[in-house]
């Protein structure tokens, strides 16, 4: 347990609704991550950040954005969620700078 | 264009049995490895890495080798129990200045059958 919590952890809205998760820690570490997992795609990196107002994209960023305004919080917004959105969505840290990540528990989003 | 890829979607085998999950990665930079597990409505879990300067890494009943000229990683669990049941994701980092950055196959279920 790398003391990461994600919240909300289930969340149903309407496609157009903006959307913003969140991702707390609390051992201030440096770098932190975002990802989707679907069926038949794994995990992927949706965007990460390797500081407090550093971030930058993944993978698949488009139509989303983040925000890191403090060390322990890094925010996942959809600015106007789709279907195509629905997801599970993990947080993940970096402990001691190394490539060894840590998950969240996950949110489970569904856009209807 | 896939750079991790874990070509079996599924693996069951009989409790006691070794368990033999594979995976081939085409990028040339990638030099750290890592296996997670997950289970159902959780997040993944970190389960062992290896370094591109050896060759395998052993924790407990799980063991890890690369094969770097065949760009190919493999995780054995030996013996397998019930509780292994879970998908197994590969990933992969490239060496320096990635910001840690991994890339993830798709997973492969594991059913160990009681």
């Amino acid at each position: 347990d790398a003391g990461i919590t994600q919240s909300p952890r289930h969340k149903v809205t309407e496609t157009g609704t903006p959307v913003t998760l969140r991702c707390h820690q609390t051992e201030n570490h440096r770098y932190m991550y975002w990802y989707r997992q679907d069926p038949g795609h794994g995990l992927r990196l949706i965007h990460y950040s390797y500081g407090v107002k550093d971030t930058d994209k993944g993978e698949v960023s488009d139509g989303y954005s983040v925000s890191r305004s403090k060390t322990e919080d890094f925010l996942l917004t959809l600015e106007s969620a789709t279907s195509s959105q629905t997801s599970v969505y993990f947080c993940a840290i970096s402990v001691r700078d190394q490539e060894t990540q840590y998950f969240g528990p996950g949110t489970r989003l569904l856009v209807l | 264009d896939q750079q991790v890829k874990q070509n079996s979607p599924s693996l069951s085998v009989q409790e006691g049995r070794i368990s033999i999950l594979n995976c081939d990665y085409t990028n040339s930079m990638f030099d750290y490895f890592l296996w997670y597990k997950k289970y159902p409505a959780e997040g993944p879990t970190f389960l062992i890495s290896i370094s591109s300067i050896k060759d395998k890494n052993e924790d407990g009943r799980f063991t890890v080798f690369l094969n770097k000229s065949a760009k190919h990683l493999s995780l054995h669990i030996v013996p397998s129990q019930p509780g292994d049941s879970a998908v197994y994701f590969c990933a992969a980092s490239p060496s320096g200045g990635s910001n840690y950055k991994l890339t993830f196959g798709k997973g492969t279920l594991l059913t160990v059958n009681p």
